[in-house]
């Protein structure tokens, strides 16, 4: 089984509509992000979570939210979704301590296309 | 503003031969990076990482070289196996883990 997964894995919407992306893992993890990815762009942080409680902006959160539902559980909201969110959006957990690599461990992804 | 450059998009090598992949960055508080893997479909996987504190860390046929002088670092793989074709990012920090900075990527095809 995954550690980390995305639901959906892939979502068409339109213009206007309010769109929530999940994502769980089973790794124990505190920390978890979410990244968008886009053509010429790589991957850029969206929001990141160092416990349930804490929860931060990163380079572009605008137009989106998050919630940090558990320790376990991330999701990302699009609150009314315009077609430049059109993206490919990963999920993360990572560790944190001197005997980490500070790695992050991905989801498989979620594609979403507003029109 | 991108703080973290691939500045090659693209990259073939014959199997068997290496691989250099670059990356630049413009932060001089970054102080560990990391290399990706990503095949189509799935999530980045990592790779190997390395501290400001080396200039050089190894595993396998994989090699991370570090010139903090000129903010610039390189993966090497040798050799080069067609497992290895996939797009390739590195990623950066400051303060040891905390916001990681991607680089747009580098696709790998190793030609058999």
């Amino acid at each position: 089984d995954a550690d980390v997964t995305q639901t959906p894995r892939n979502r068409i919407t339109k213009t206007g509509k309010r769109i929530m992306l999940e994502c769980s893992q089973t790794k124990g993890h505190d920390r978890m992000y979410w990244y968008r990815q886009d053509p010429g762009l790589g991957l850029r942080l969206i929001y990141y979570s160092f416990d349930v409680k804490d929860i931060n902006k990163g380079e572009i959160s605008d137009g989106y939210s998050v919630s940090r539902q558990a320790q376990a559980k991330f999701s990302l909201s699009l609150e009314s979704a315009i077609p430049n969110q059109t993206a490919l959006y990963f999920c993360a957990t990572s560790d944190h301590g001197p005997r980490t690599n500070n790695e992050q461990f991905f989801g498989p992804g979620t594609r979403l296309t507003v029109l | 503003d991108q703080q973290v450059k691939q500045n090659s998009p693209s990259l073939s090598v014959q199997e068997g031969r290496i691989s250099i992949l670059n990356c630049d960055y413009t932060n001089s508080m970054f102080d560990y990076f990391l290399w990706y893997k990503k095949y189509p479909a799935e999530g980045p996987t990592f790779l190997i990482s390395i501290s400001s504190i080396k200039d050089k860390n190894e595993d396998g046929r994989f090699t991370v070289f570090l010139n903090k002088s000129a903010k610039h670092l390189s993966l090497h793989i040798v050799p080069s196996q067609p497992g290895d074709s996939a797009v390739y990012f590195c990623a950066a920090s400051a303060n040891t883990g905390n916001q990681f900075y991607f680089g747009t990527g580098t696709s790998l095809t190793v030609i058999p």
